[in-house]
């Protein structure tokens, strides 16, 4: 069974360009949650997505936006791209909204320049 | 609000010693869970282990073991006889009973074993 995917792999973007990041769960799987990790730093929470709704929200700028789509797959978007933007992207699904684990793809590596 | 601390940011070992992580947790949540992490450098989170709050049992997974210490709010994680293939950066995270699946994580220790 495939795992978490994620695409791209890497990316370089220009500031003030905007950015869109793709992640394909785990067959079955209905949540998708988006974390950032900055270089040297533990993942932070973005976003968490469960049926196409918005179920939790980290503490991030109005530039982050996400949606999930009806197959479950999610894009996070990421608008007036800021250097301090430069991390990996992390996505992660789950079997439910809550109280499953949650497995990770290998993430998006975003530079922005 | 929930924290997560790993105060070592990065330990080294020789191969064959044993090694503790630690992980020291708030939370203001009666019910929770913990977890632990390992990223190798290709990115991915690998899932070790999840404990809930009930449940202070001591868990071994062959030379993985964790110790769950809900007075300290500790939650370490002890590999014995260290390989070559266990060097990797290790996250503690916590998940309250409310927060749907969003994991608190803590900064990481990165891990060097040395053959």
């Amino acid at each position: 069974d495939a795992g978490v995917t994620q695409s791209p792999t890497h990316l370089i973007k220009t500031r003030g360009q905007q950015v869109t990041l793709r992640c394909s769960p785990i067959s079955g799987h209905k949540s998708v949650s988006w974390y950032q990790q900055v270089l040297g730093q533990g993942p932070q929470f973005i976003f968490q997505y469960y049926e196409k709704e918005e179920r939790g929200r980290g503490n991030f700028p109005d530039r982050f936006s996400a949606r999930q789509f009806p197959n479950y797959s999610s894009e996070l978007n990421v608008n007036a791209l800021l250097l301090g933007d430069s991390a990996l992207y992390l996505c992660a699904s789950s079997l439910e909204v809550k109280n499953t684990e949650a497995f990770f793809g290998q993430g998006t590596r975003l530079t922005v320049v | 609000a929930q924290k997560v601390t790993q105060a070592q940011t990065e330990i080294s070992v020789v191969e064959k010693e044993d090694v503790t992580l630690d992980c020291v947790y708030e939370t203001r949540d009666t019910t929770y869970y913990l977890f632990w992490y390992k990223q190798p450098p290709s990115g991915e989170l690998v899932f070790l282990i999840r404990r809930n709050s009930f449940d202070e049992q001591n868990e071994i997974s062959g030379r993985y073991s964790w110790n769950f210490q809900k007075s300290t709010s500790s939650f370490n994680f002890t590999i014995t006889a260290s390989q070559v293939v266990d060097s990797a950066v290790y996250f503690c995270a916590l998940r309250g009973n409310n927060a749907g699946n969003m994991l608190t994580f803590g900064g990481g220790t990165r891990l060097m074993v040395k053959p």
